[in-house]
């Protein structure tokens, strides 16, 4: 088991441009969330998906965000026209969720986003 | 609406002495509850975690935290502070099984 990747690690990139992110989770795990975490701050919760449905999305998700795991596998954060404010880590995690088990969440090392 | 408060965005102790953060949750229903550590340039790692049972938990590097409902508090401890404890720490609440929120952190920083 290699834990939660994420690619790239680090990515800058001009205002107005779009960027994707990937996020391969653990193997079978069936809930894959993203998260933003800026300098000096918490993680916040963007949006999760439980197979391939999303089924809860942040209001910090404009328009110009989008998120996709279209075969209940890794997932894509694709960030359009991008803003000097989307400036961030986004972090990938995953977990097996269970009705029994609580929901243990295991987090990627994070995609750095530079907008310059 | 679940929320997770952490006291003191920077906390310093010396090394040996007791590491305490504090944590303190609100909760509509029953929470489950984390700490999670984050090394700089990292993810975060999974400390330990409450959900059900006893309101003592035991988690990874001599950490622990206990639960008190009466409190709606989630502190940390540890007994002996070693170096490589110096890290951000998150305390996060989950509310049956759903997304987890985050606090905003406590840096700990180990005094020599």
């Amino acid at each position: 088991d290699t834990g939660v990747s994420q690619n790239p690690r680090h990515k800058i990139t001009k205002r107005g441009q779009n960027v994707t992110f990937r996020c391969d989770p653990i193997s079978e795990h069936n809930r894959l969330y993203w998260y933003r975490q800026t300098l000096g701050q918490g993680p916040e919760f963007l949006t999760y998906f439980q197979n391939e449905a999303q089924l809860e999305k942040s209001r910090l998700l404009s328009d110009r965000f989008s998120a996709e795991r279209p075969k209940g596998s890794f997932s894509t954060l694709e960030i359009q026209r991008t803003e000097q404010g989307d400036s961030a880590m986004y972090l990938c995690a995953s977990s097996l969720w269970t009705d029994s088990s609580g929901n243990t969440i295991y987090f990627g090392e994070g995609s750095w986003l530079t907008v310059v | 609406a679940q929320s997770v408060t952490q006291l003191g965005s920077h906390v310093s102790v010396s090394e040996g002495a007791l590491v305490l953060l504090r944590c303190n949750y609100s909760s509509s229903v029953p929470p489950y509850l984390f700490w999670y550590v984050q090394y700089p340039n990292q993810g975060l790692q999974l400390l330990l975690k409450y959900t059900t049972g006893a309101t003592l938990v035991k988690g990874i590097n001599g950490f622990e935290a206990e639960f008190k409902k009466s409190e709606t508090s989630f502190h940390l401890t540890k007994p002996s502070a070693h170096m490589s404890d110096a890290a951000e720490y998150f305390c996060a609440v989950s509310p049956s099984s759903d997304k987890i929120i985050f606090g905003k952190g406590t840096r700990l920083h180990i005094l020599p």
